[in-house]
Parts: C-alpha cells; sequence; structure tokens
C-alpha cells in the first residue's frame, strides 16, 4: 500500500528550464510534506517543505505546490541546473509520530 | 556532514549471519528513524525511538531489531542475514518525535548479503 506516489521514475530536462516533480498521496490525515534531493553514495538532504495549511512555499529556485483537494504536491525548480541533477524524494510527516512516508523517487538529470 | 553519523559505511557478509548497523544522532537531537533503502525502491521505514523509547514500527522484519541507547545511538541488529536483505540502511534523527518534523539523514551503511 503506496500512500505516497511519484509516478515519474525519470525527468531529464535542459539547463535553465523548468523542471517539475510530482507527487501524489494517498492518506488525508498527512499535514507536512518534504522534498528531499539525494546524490549517489549520500544521504537524502532536505530541500523544502509544506505545511497543509499552505498551498505554496518557495525558497530560492525551488518552489513547492500543494492541492489537498487532489491530494497532489509539485516541486518547481526554475532555472534548472546540472548540479540539480539528483534523486529527489518526496515524503509525507505523520503527525503523531513524526515518521516520514517516502515516495519511490524521481531522477532528474538536468543537462547542459 | 549532516551530523548524523552512521557505521560502518560498507559490510559485506554472508547469509545466516548476524550484523550490527550503529548510528549517532546529530546533537540535541532525541529521536532516531531507521529507513531500508533496496535497489531502485524509495525509503521504507523501519522503526523509530524518542529518547530511548519505540515510537513507531514499521514493516521490520521480525529478525531485525534495534534499540536507543541512553546516551542516545541507536543500533539496528540484523540477523540470520538473507540475500534480500542487501540494501542501503538510512538512519535519520530530529529534534522532536512528533508533528512537522525534518529528518536529517546520515550517509548510509551499505550491507551486500553473498
Amino acid at each position: 500500500d503506496q500512500q505516497v506516489k511519484q509516478n515519474s521514475p525519470s525527468l531529464s530536462v535542459q539547463e535553465g528550464r523548468i523542471s517539475i516533480l510530482n507527487c501524489d498521496y494517498t492518506n488525508s490525515m498527512f499535514d507536512y510534506f518534504l522534498w528531499y534531493k539525494k546524490y549517489p553514495a549520500e544521504g537524502p538532504t532536505f530541500l523544502i517543505s509544506i505545511s497543509s495549511i499552505k498551498d505554496k512555499n518557495e525558497d530560492g529556485r525551488f518552489t513547492v505546490f500543494l492541492n489537498k483537494s487532489a491530494k497532489h504536491l509539485s516541486l518547481h525548480i526554475v532555472p534548472s541546473q546540472p548540479g540539480d541533477s539528483a534523486v529527489y524524494f518526496c515524503a509525507a510527516s505523520e503527525a503523531v509520530t513524526g515518521k516520514l512516508i517516502f515516495g519511490q523517487g524521481t531522477t532528474l538529470q538536468v543537462k547542459p | 556532514d549532516s551530523g548524523v553519523t552512521q557505521t560502518p559505511k560498507h559490510l559485506i557478509t554472508a547469509t545466516g549471519q548476524r550484523v550490527t548497523l550503529r548510528c549517532s544522532p546529530r546533537s540535541g537531537d532525541l529521536s532516531v528513524y531507521w529507513y531500508q533503502q533496496s535497489l531502485d525502491q524509495g525509503l521504507q521505514f523501519l522503526i523509530q525511538y524518542y529518547n530511548g523509547e519505540e515510537r513507531a514500527k514499521g514493516n521490520i522484519l521480525e529478525r531485525f531489531s534495534a534499540q536507543q541507547f541512553p546516551d542516545l545511538h541507536s543500533e539496528l541488529n540484523l540477523s540470520s542475514l538473507e540475500l534480500g536483505d542487501s540494501a542501503l540502511y538510512f538512519c535519520a534523527s530530529s529534534r522532536s518525535g512528533t508533528g512537522a518534523n525534518v529528518l536529517t539523514f546520515g550517509a548510509g551503511s551499505r550491507l551486500t548479503v553473498l
């Protein structure tokens, strides 16, 4: 039972263009959502988050959008840079425990 | 350096054996989480401890066990190892064990079972 889903295993974009990574969830009790970035041979690193009371959060080139009615969130990276090439994981937080439920990840490749 | 330390980084062992993975959380963090990442899979939650006590359990096999010690470091014990246990095991920590929580991950321990 996959509560958090990232349906695109991979995405390739040109440097300078927008990257859009998508994530869907099924549990309406989730109230906090996060994106993590992972490089090979490293642990995931926190990128950006959003509370369920908001529909948008920005941090520099990164913006996360949340559509609660559709149970969907997306990460926009503008402009994309080659250093953004990594695996991106979407995660949802369980309020009671604080544990994170992760999606399968999307591998982003930004071509120079 | 995330502040979460995991040892060993790599471990190769045989089926049927037992191993222990160790995690030191970031200074000040009370909660420790263990995740498993198998080949081409997402991060699967195994277990969470908060200030020495088990807080949540995921799909952790009965052959696996964990504990958090008074100094807050944690160990994940994997026994009767099978080929399918080969994976990356990540430890993460956070200040609290509830609510809107950002987990800080270690670099992982890569286990290979031959």
